[in-house]
């Protein structure tokens, strides 16, 4: 089975750096996911890692250690607009045909002026 | 160009009614998965086809819970006899491919109450 822990709310100041935590058990590991997903709205993809290490795109970095089954979402910039709930997924083969996402319950940040 | 779409948006049913609840995925997209958000929490997988076929319906909870996807392209999610804790938001998402690094793009989802 999959366990994935995030903490549940996180609040930060407009325009610091945050860092979204996410740990994992899993087997069959071939990937992590991050999402957000702003109130009554779809997720939307931030990045995937399947390999240790950082990986940087724009305002927004996700690091994976597979050993440690450790991830971080890096928000830099912070914006008012980042207020969201980010998701973190771990991919995993399911035996049936799928590589199937389990997500984690989200982390809630909140961005304050 | 357009992404997933669901239908209904929100759908209020009392209970022991039945529903069914649409999803257009992404042109040409191979995969198709169902996921069940309760508030305040991620989604969980209910189901997935590639093309036609279910391949994976490990998630569904009950044998309530039936989807089709006869074509290869639209998709139905139907809850017979609907219950309280069937309440929740129901998610959409299509993958280009079947294989573990394509990203899920995802509907708006149907919020489902049901009363």
């Amino acid at each position: 089975g999959q366990n994935i822990d995030q903490p549940t709310e996180m609040t930060a100041t407009e325009g610091a750096i945050v860092q979204i935590n996410c740990t994992y058990q899993t087997s069959g590991f071939n990937g992590l996911f991050w999402y957000q997903q702003h109130a009554g709205e779809a997720p939307t993809f931030l990045s995937y890692n399947v390999l240790d290490g950082l990986e940087e795109k724009g305002r927004f970095s996700s690091f994976l250690s597979r050993s440690k089954g450790y991830s971080y979402l890096l928000l830099k910039e912070l914006q008012m607009k980042d207020s969201a709930s980010y998701l973190c997924a771990v991919s995993a083969y399911s035996g049936a045909g799928s590589y199937q996402l389990t997500f984690g319950k989200g982390t809630k940040l909140s961005v304050i002026p | 160009g357009a992404g997933v779409s669901q239908s209904p948006r929100y759908k209020v049913a009392k209970r022991g009614q039945d529903v069914a609840l649409r999803c257009d995925p992404i042109s040409g997209h191979v995969s198709l998965f169902w996921y069940q958000q309760a508030l305040g929490q991620g989604p969980e997988f209910l189901t997935y086809f590639q093309n036609e076929a279910q391949l994976d319906k490990s998630g569904l909870p009950s044998d309530r819970f039936f989807a089709e996807r006869p074509e290869g392209s639209v998709s139905t999610l139907k809850i017979q006899r609907t219950q309280q804790e069937d309440s929740a938001v129901y998610l959409c998402a299509s993958s280009l491919e079947a294989v573990s690094y394509n990203e899920q793009f995802f509907g708006p989802g149907t919020r489902l109450t049901v009363l």
